[in-house]
């Protein structure tokens, strides 16, 4: 079956450190969007990207970093420039080229602590 | 102004009634609007999707759209406890190419 996977499903982070957060999708998703969640809170954009090798930075970027080398994978890293990475994190995939968008498939998600 | 605003709830509603979700939006050239479900501890869902001004009906769903109060609405008939969770309503910006986030409403359906 189609869909996103995203991995690991937890991940404990010590101050200082990098960790990167994958997201694999099978649905030959040109875009794919990486979300923030806090308890309580909407969904905050932090990176997207709508082609291979070509990103854009969401509304929250600051403290990490993407790549787009393959059309089914969108790792996210964050960096220990990000002062407050505690959240649940997101990955989603849709289509392009329609005027009118299309709706997102997400994956699972990734529960990220600092410890 | 928030780009999406709806109200956090929770909303009450008992098993068998209608509930109305309400959410409205600040950017006019928004073309389409999707409607997502999120339970709790869970990724989000998408459960409809809406472009025209009017309803759309699917099972108990049904969307509304008014373009020109930049107004969208979700109504769900004959709730049951297994719609309890948050509705995220999500406007795709077209200039942008991207969908903003609501905040979400919570449903709370009592048996």
């Amino acid at each position: 079956d189609g869909g996103i996977t995203q991995s690991p499903k937890y991940l404990f982070r010590k101050e200082g450190q990098n960790v990167t957060l994958s997201c694999e999708q099978n649905l030959n998703h040109d875009a794919m969007y990486w979300y923030r969640q806090d308890p309580g809170q909407g969904l905050r954009l932090i990176y997207y990207s709508q082609i291979v090798n070509d990103f854009q930075k969401g509304d929250i970027a600051e403290g990490y970093s993407v790549s787009r080398e393959k059309k089914e994978s969108f790792p996210l890293t964050v960096t220990s420039a990000q002062k407050n990475p505690t959240a649940f994190y997101l990955c989603a995939s849709s289509p392009t080229g329609g005027a009118f968008g299309y709706g997102y498939t997400f994956g699972s998600g990734t529960r990220l602590t600092v410890v | 102004q928030k780009e999406v605003e709806q109200n956090s709830g929770p909303l009450s509603v008992p098993e068998g009634a209608i509930a109305s979700l309400n959410c409205t939006y600040s950017d006019r050239v928004s073309q389409s609007f999707f409607w997502y479900r999120q339970y709790s501890g869970k990724s989000p869902e998408l459960i409809m999707s809406i472009y025209s001004n009017g309803d759309k009906e699917d099972g108990r769903f049904t969307a509304q759209l008014n373009k020109a109060s930049q107004y969208v609405s979700l109504l769900i008939r004959d709730s049951q406890p297994s719609d309890s969770a948050t509705y995220l309503c999500a406007p795709f910006q077209a200039g942008g190419f991207k969908t903003i986030f609501g905040a979400g409403t919570r449903l709370f359906v009592k048996a």
